[in-house]
């Protein structure tokens, strides 16, 4: 059964930095590439990021490029989304996903249950 | 970026009926578009995969159609535990894109 658990989540100043992470099971976690999604509370789906298996192909919104990074760690079935210069608007639950599809990254198959992130002074 | 367009926002219907969900995207995505099923306090689940396809588990009341922009999730005999918010999303270009949501309420 994949399992994927977020932890990081926090209250954290506007301008401000935060690390979130996902412990990955049930599955082979260096074959499959992993998304960060988010929920501003009361919103919608909102992607932010996916990384490849070997960690080499990264992609971003456009909302939080050049302010969050994406990384994995295989060895420790674990994926990583730095986050720095935080916005209000960062405001959110944060989802890690697995992602699968033919010939793609096509859609999120397995979610973890998510955590929160406010941004606030 | 592609939108995914949602009808109608919310759906009143009652145990039993049937439900038409639309989604409706401003280019083709081909056939890569996928439905979610999320509850209040949940995260979302994967119901539908490249338009028709159900995910594991998933009962076959639950049926996705459509092709290129247009998309329909069909869910035949409502149960209680369906009634929640819908989304569809596209994995045909990046960036990868959700619709606004339906929300399926009872009435």
């Amino acid at each position: 059964e994949v399992q994927l658990e977020e932890s990081g989540g926090d209250l954290v100043q506007p301008g401000g930095s935060l690390g979130l992470s996902c412990a990955a099971s049930g599955f082979t976690f260096s074959g499959s590439a992993m998304s960060w999604v988010r929920q501003a509370p009361g919103k919608g789906l909102e992607w932010v990021s996916t990384l490849s298996g070997g960690g080499f192909n990264t992609y971003y919104a456009d909302s939080v490029k050049g302010r969050f990074t994406i990384s994995r760690d295989n060895s420790k079935n674990t994926l990583y989304l730095q986050m720095n210069s935080l916005r209000a608007e960062d405001t959110a639950v944060y989802y890690c996903a697995k992602v699968s599809g033919t010939g793609g990254y096509r859609r999120f198959d397995s979610w973890g249950q998510g955590t929160l992130v406010t941004v606030s002074s | 970026e592609i939108v995914l367009t949602q009808s109608p926002v919310t759906l009143s219907l009652s145990p039993g009926e049937r439900a038409t969900l639309s989604c409706r995207a401003s280019q083709s995505v081909s056939s890569y578009l996928s439905w979610y099923q999320q509850k209040p306090g949940q995260a979302p689940r994967l119901l539908i995969y490249d338009a028709s396809n159900r995910a594991t588990g998933i009962p076959a009341r639950f049926s996705g159609s459509g092709s290129g922009t247009d998309f329909t999730l069909t869910i035949s005999s409502l149960e209680p535990e369906d009634f929640a918010v819908y989304y569809c999303q596209q994995g045909s270009n990046w960036p990868l894109t959700f619709g606004g949501g339906t929300k399926v309420e009872i009435k």
